[in-house]
């Protein structure tokens, strides 16, 4: 499936380095999400974009700072990150933000923080 | 917060054997989708239910959506060692504004 990528697929980074993760969707989809994904526990979604716009923050550490140039786009940008942030950063788009759409997922990035 | 509860957390099967993980939700929800991720994968949407009672089946799959809505389920007949993964139901809030999703199902089947 290539409907979602994501880039890199793995990353190590130090707790003061400064990274970016990439999505990117070819499914013409209007809305794209930032989930984390740890051992034990359930997907967290961290961040909503509609059409470019944030729609949600489910209270993320500015430590996670995300953006959406277009609705084919989606970065999270990651500074300072603690060891607790290593886990699978999964990427998702639907064709609309509201619930029932079908969320289509990336990859992930697997992120270790050392 | 609303919470999604799945159990159970994990299952081992033998092959040709079934099995069944379910969704619970303290709220009534507006529909619940089903999501399956392989080992070292993604996930991948199955299905979505919306009516209350609804049943739904994909070949040796049948899930089911309570009449109160605010349970579901998945029962896989004679498993076979593809269906390995983790089942994740996730629930969209009445608003329909947000899915929650629940913590998942590992199954695991050996031949």
């Amino acid at each position: 499936e290539t409907g979602v990528t994501q880039t890199p697929r793995h990353l190590v980074m130090g707790m003061t380095n400064k990274k970016s993760l990439k999505c990117e969707q070819h499914l013409g989809h209007n809305a794209m999400y930032w989930y984390k994904q740890s051992a034990k526990k359930p997907l967290e979604l961290m961040f909503v974009y509609n059409f470019k716009e944030q729609t949600e923050n489910n209270s993320v550490p500015s430590r996670f700072s995300p953006e959406c140039p277009n609705s084919s786009h989606l970065f999270l940008h990651l500074h300072t990150l603690q060891p607790e942030d290593s886990a699978l950063y999964l990427c998702a788009s639907s064709q609309e933000w509201r619930v029932p759409y079908e969320q289509y997922f990336g990859p992930g990035t697997r992120l270790t923080v050392t | 917060g609303q919470q999604v509860m799945q159990i159970p957390q994990y299952q081992h099967v033998q092959e040709g054997e079934d099995f069944t993980t379910y969704c619970n939700s303290s709220t009534t929800l507006s529909n619940i989708q089903w999501y399956k991720q392989r080992p070292g994968g993604h996930p991948v949407f199955l299905i979505q239910l919306v009516k209350s009672g609804e049943v739904k089946k994909q070949k040796r799959l049948t899930f089911q959506f309570g009449e109160a809505k605010k349970n579901s389920s998945l029962h896989i007949t004679a498993t076979q060692t593809t269906d390995v993964g983790t089942y994740f139901c996730a629930g969209g809030n009445q608003a329909g504004t947000a899915l929650i999703f629940g913590k998942g199902t590992t199954l695991s089947v050996s031949s």
